[in-house]
């Protein structure tokens, strides 16, 4: 069965600081793929980004980066330099290729970060 | 494109009321999901379609019940409501692998 933990429930930082949000899947399949999703207080869900797990390269994307590690099951996201707006609730997900109709959602990091 | 439209936004029922939660989608994907969300267990999976015709149970599936007559439409009936069906509920569509497309979400009150 496939299984997404992100263990830190709550993470506070002050503005400029740097962030790490932690995500380990579990899945019995070779082909994968994971996500991240951000939700603002708004409360909409936010597609970030998506990885096969057949590519195992680093992502940057502005001040957002995300480091997918195969040997320890890890897709970690971290944020440089963070701002009030990256206040949110992320999401890691895990979707299966035999059934990729649906993802597996971990159980969410709030983020907080204060001026 | 309009996307994923859930409707209503906001609802309040009285326990054993039942009701239809709609989702639509315009951009023809096969897949369409139900998730619900309350504090501090992430998103869980109640109903799931492969395409129209075909429906299935997901991790929550007690108390709801699904159709997908359409390939546009998924929607979602509580068919008595409790208070325990108080949360909020996110209808996705997915052509593929790729990203998931998420409604705006609808949020339910049980009283």
């Amino acid at each position: 069965a496939q299984k997404v933990t992100q263990a830190q429930t709550e993470i506070s930082v002050v503005e400029k600081e740097d962030v790490t949000l932690d995500c380990v899947y579990e899945t019995r399949d070779t082909t994968y793929y994971l996500f991240w999703y951000k939700q603002p207080p708004s409360g909409e869900l936010v597609f970030l980004i998506r990885r096969n797990s057949f590519d195992e390269q680093n992502e940057i994307s502005g001040r957002y980066s995300w480091n997918f590690q195969k040997s320890t099951s890890s897709f970690n996201f971290t944020i440089t330099a963070s701002q009030v707006v990256d206040s949110a609730v992320y999401f890691c997900a895990l979707s299966e290729n035999s059934g990729y109709s649906t993802l597996t959602f971990g159980k969410g990091t709030m983020l907080l970060v204060s001026p | 494109n309009a996307g994923v439209t859930q409707t209503p936004k906001f609802q309040v029922l009285k326990t054993g009321q039942s009701m239809t939660l709609q989702c639509a989608q315009d951009m023809n994907h096969e897949y369409m999901s139900w998730y619900r969300q309350d504090p501090g267990m992430g998103l869980r999976l109640i109903h799931y379609s492969v395409g129209a015709g075909i429906t299935d149970q997901g991790e929550v599936p007690n108390g709801y019940n699904v159709s997908r007559s359409t390939t546009e439409d998924f929607p979602l009936r509580l068919l008595s409501a409790a208070p325990s069906q108080t949360s909020v509920y996110f209808c996705a569509s997915r052509p593929d692998s790729s990203e998931a497309f998420f409604g705006q979400g609808t949020r339910l009150t049980v009283v």
